[in-house]
């Protein structure tokens, strides 16, 4: 196992445009989180799974943004009717007792 | 207002300098974390600490719980340790997510 990883690393969208990124935590961890980072500041909560089930929700999440974990392995975050707002870098982490591994992250730019 | 304040926003040493970055919030948390984060996104997990102090080759991270303050150090500080530096607090209870600072830019110069 290599990590988390996240696909795409960068996407460039219009505004308008539906889009979906897509994690891979580490098999064991059965907790994976969703943040969002814009320039120059730390990375701020989305949402949280613990396995399949999404447990926490960011008032950031709005009616655009949904994200699933289909049988507790991977997740997505789609994001429609894209805004240039939305602009940012998107984080996923998975964590155990152990501690947290996050992804290198999707960067996404809205036009 | 951020929960987690960090200090000092950017820092410039020289390589070899001893480097201390702080931390402070001010919520009860069940565990505080310092990670790395390098140009193009990717964040390193350095340390997860409850109390005390962890060491980790140059790399040295206390915290007071009692102060709720914490602060990561770096000996011997190297080029290759330029890299913008984040607290990040779980406040339990509960929650799993992680509360994070805006981070301290750290610039080593040869």
């Amino acid at each position: 196992d290599t990590g988390v990883s996240q696909d795409p690393r960068h996407k460039i969208t219009k505004r308008g445009q539906n889009v979906t990124f897509r994690c891979d935590p580490i098999s064991e961890h059965n907790r994976l989180y969703w943040y969002r980072q814009t320039l120059g500041q730390g990375p701020e909560f989305l949402t949280y799974f613990q396995n399949e089930a999404q447990l926490e929700k960011s008032r950031l999440l709005s009616d655009r943004f949904s994200a699933e974990r289909p049988k507790g392995s991977f997740s997505t975050l789609e994001i429609q009717r894209t805004e240039q707002g939305d602009s940012a870098m998107y984080l996923c982490a998975s964590s155990s007792p152990g501690g947290y591994t996050f992804g290198s992250g999707t960067r996404l730019t809205v036009v | 207002k951020n929960e987690v304040e960090q200090s000092p926003q950017n820092l410039t040493a020289q390589e070899g300098e001893f480097i201390t970055i702080n931390c402070s919030y001010s919520v009860g948390i069940s565990a505080l974390h310092w990670l790395q984060q390098h140009p193009g996104g990717g964040i390193v997990s350095l340390f997860m600490l409850s109390s005390g102090k962890k060491k980790h080759g140059r790399l040295i991270a206390t915290i007071n719980i009692q102060e709720k303050h914490s602060s990561l150090h770096i000996t011997a500080s190297h080029p290759r340790d330029s890299a913008v530096y984040i607290c990040a607090v779980a406040s339990g209870a509960g929650s799993y997510q992680l509360t994070f600072g805006k981070g301290t830019k750290l610039s080593v110069i040869p």
